[in-house]
């Protein structure tokens, strides 16, 4: 069965510095991998995603996340945090050729960005 | 265009009653989810629909759970008997086509907050 494991509940960034969200899985074969951001009171919103070729994803409000096939991770990153930037977020993941499956989520990593 | 729309956002009942949420999925959208949120918790998912058929309803807690769609639109999840642990934030989430194989992209609604008194 599929997993996947954000093993910080909260991550404390200054603004200005760059931010790091962790993210592992566990996929029997090669894995479809998304990022969500949720704000409070709010649903979740697609930040991006990994399907094939370039690790490196860029997706929205700046973030990026680098696909690691040997360590199985796709970590969140971005270089430079803004308050704004506060908020849970969530990574995801999907295996191959199931169909249009639900994901599973991780539990969620609260992000706090100080000015 | 319009987003994935829910309702009520709110909802507080007694428990032992029934209450039904709603969701609106983005126009085209062929898959529909409903997922939950409970406190401290991740994301859990309750059922998927692909058209008006839920090929997985692995998910749901309980048989006082169930839900459907019509018209390869909206969806309703009915909670029977409500229980105060059924107390949580449902999201449903549409996708856009069959056969994506796991990668295309669901989004999601604001989610219905449950509160079971």
């Amino acid at each position: 069965a599929q997993s996947v494991a954000q093993p910080e509940d909260q991550v404390n960034v200054a603004e200005g510095n760059p931010l790091t969200v962790k993210c592992t899985y566990s996929v029997s074969g090669n894995p479809y991998l998304f990022w969500y951001v949720q704000y409070p009171n709010r649903g979740l919103q697609f930040l991006l995603k990994y399907i094939t070729g370039d690790n490196l994803v860029k997706g929205s409000y700046g973030f990026e996340a680098e696909f690691n096939k040997s360590q199985t991770s796709f970590h969140l990153k971005k270089p430079s945090a803004l308050v704004s930037d506060s908020a849970l977020y969530f990574c995801a993941v999907s295996p191959r050729n199931s169909g249009n499956t639900p994901l599973v989520f991780g539990k969620g990593t609260r992000l706090s960005v100080i000015a | 265009g319009a987003g994935v729309s829910q309702s009520p956002s709110n909802k507080v009942t007694e428990k032992g009653k029934d209450v039904e949420l709603r969701c609106d999925p983005i126009s085209g959208h062929t898959a529909l989810y409903w997922y939950r949120q409970s406190l401290g918790q991740g994301l859990e998912f309750l059922i998927y629909f692909q058209g008006n058929s839920a090929p997985d309803k692995s998910g749901l807690p309980s048989d006082r759970f169930s839900a459907e769609r019509t018209g390869g639109s909206v969806s309703t999840l009915t909670i029977q008997r409500t229980q105060q642990e059924d107390s949580a934030v449902y999201l449903c989430a549409s996708s856009l086509k069959a056969g994506g194989q796991g990668k295309e992209t669901q989004y999601f609604g604001p989610g219905t907050r449950l509160l079971v008194l």
